[in-house]
């Protein structure tokens, strides 16, 4: 069985600071990567994914992600945080052929001016 | 394109009184899929359909109901509200092969 722990329910950093939201996931078979966001009130977006390619995966809003199969992570990262990149984030996980996606709790992030 | 539209948007309903949410999408995407989305929970899959006429459950299908009779369109029904079912309810759909969700802006039921 698949799962996905995201560590840190809020997490607060000041505006120019980085930002580092984690991500651990557990699957028996190579993992599909997901990271999405979501503004108040809307739907999520997709920020970037990690499908067996390159480790270092570069997503939009200058967002990336490390895959670290040691380390079962996947953690989000950008080096300026702004104002508003103030969001709800999810990571999620699944596999190839499978089309099923195991979200995280999620993260909410805040951006202190 | 429109992409993943819900309606409607906001819903109080009654315990007991049942309801449809809607669903469609325009993109062709032959994989859709029904979450809920409570607080501190994350995203819980409900139900998810491969193709017009085939729909399977996911984590959490009890006190709701699917069908897929079109590509476009993926109806969710609740028969007997109840107040375990108040929620954000969002849409979402995938494109054969492919592995990026696209999802709707939501609808927040609230059962009193």
């Amino acid at each position: 069985a698949q799962s996905v722990t995201q560590l840190g329910s809020h997490v607060s950093v000041s505006e120019g600071a980085l930002v580092l939201l984690r991500c651990n996931y557990s699957s028996s078979v190579p993992p599909y990567l997901f990271w999405y966001v979501q503004y108040p009130n809307q739907g999520l977006q997709l920020l970037l994914k990690y499908t067996s390619a390159a480790t270092l995966v570069k997503g939009i809003n200058g967002f990336e992600a490390e895959f670290k199969k040691s380390e079962t992570s996947f953690h989000l990262t950008k080096p300026s945080a702004h104002m508003s990149d103030a969001a709800e984030y999810f990571c999620a996980v699944s596999t190839s052929g499978t089309y099923k996606y195991i979200f995280g709790t999620g993260t909410r992030l805040k951006v202190l001016a | 394109n429109a992409g993943v539209t819900q309606t409607p948007k906001f819903r109080i309903l009654k315990i007991g009184q049942s309801m449809t949410l809607q669903c469609t999408q325009d993109m062709n995407h032959n994989y859709m899929y029904w979450y809920r989305q409570d607080p501190g929970m994350g995203l819980k899959l409900i139900y998810y359909s491969v193709g017009a006429g085939i729909t399977d459950k996911g984590e959490v299908p009890n006190g709701y109901n699917v069908s897929r009779s079109t590509t476009e369109d993926f109806p969710l029904r609740l028969e007997l509200a109840a107040p375990s079912q108040t929620s954000v309810y969002f849409c979402a759909s995938i494109e054969r092969d492919r592995d990026t969700q696209y999802f709707g802006p939501g609808t927040r039921l609230t059962v009193l």
